[in-house]
């Protein structure tokens, strides 16, 4: 079975310029996030989704970012205008709903750089 | 506030026996999970304590004792491959999928 899929795996970007992010969840799990990874601050979830329902946003920075779920099989987040301080690894996680709690399956991130 | 601590570094010898602590001050808790992290890639979960006691998976085990809010994971028979970064998060409510994550701790296994 296909985990989760993210693209692009690399985005070099100057700042002020609009960045997005998409995944794929893997096929049947109905819980999505969406995970800002850097040294200094290590794993920060910023939203997750249930059913493609926003339940919670509340790790989301500020207006320049947004995330949305128009289907079971897709998600972006978008940053706009992207500042250097975004500069991390992005993760989208999946999870099932019949699993444990906090059993996330990762894709394999974006990793973004603002110059 | 909420809080996991964890080592920043270890280092052990293939073959040896390593254990990772980590310690958490939450809210609430609804379970203590343990992720690998090989460097450049995603974490991968490892193992889920949720009631007092060890739980055992191959080379890998996880304890948790919730009184003193701690936990360590225990890695056997230790592999070059066992290189990598171990986090440590602690779920802090019965239905919130959030979890609260430790930053790592990086372990290199030396022949």
């Amino acid at each position: 079975d296909a985990g989760v899929i993210q693209s692009p795996r690399h985005e070099v970007t100057e700042m002020g310029q609009e960045v997005t992010l998409r995944c794929k969840p893997i096929s049947g799990h109905n819980s999505l996030f969406w995970y800002r990874q850097t040294m200094m601050r290590g794993l920060e979830l910023l939203i997750y989704f249930n059913n493609n329902v926003p339940i919670d946003d509340s790790g989301m920075p500020e207006d320049r970012f947004s995330a949305k779920m128009p289907n079971a099989s897709f998600s972006t987040l978008k940053i706009q205008p992207s500042e250097p301080r975004d500069s991390a690894v992005y993760f989208c996680a999946s999870s099932p709903g019949t699993s444990v709690v906090g059993e996330l399956f990762f894709g394999e991130g974006s990793r973004l750089t603002v110059l | 506030g909420q809080n996991i601590d964890q080592p920043t570094e270890m280092t052990a010898t293939e073959g040896a026996i390593v254990q990772i602590n980590c310690t958490y001050q939450t809210s609430g808790f609804n379970g203590l999970f343990w992720y690998q992290q090989h460097a450049g890639e995603a974490p991968t979960f490892l193992s889920y304590n949720v009631l007092d006691g060890l739980e055992e998976k191959g080379r890998f085990s996880s304890f948790l004792s919730r009184s003193k809010g701690y936990s360590y994971l225990l890695l056997k028979e230790l592999q070059m491959k066992d290189s990598a970064s171990y986090l440590c998060a602690v779920s802090n409510a019965g239905n919130n999928r959030k979890l609260i994550w430790g930053l790592g701790t990086s372990l290199a296994v030396n022949p």
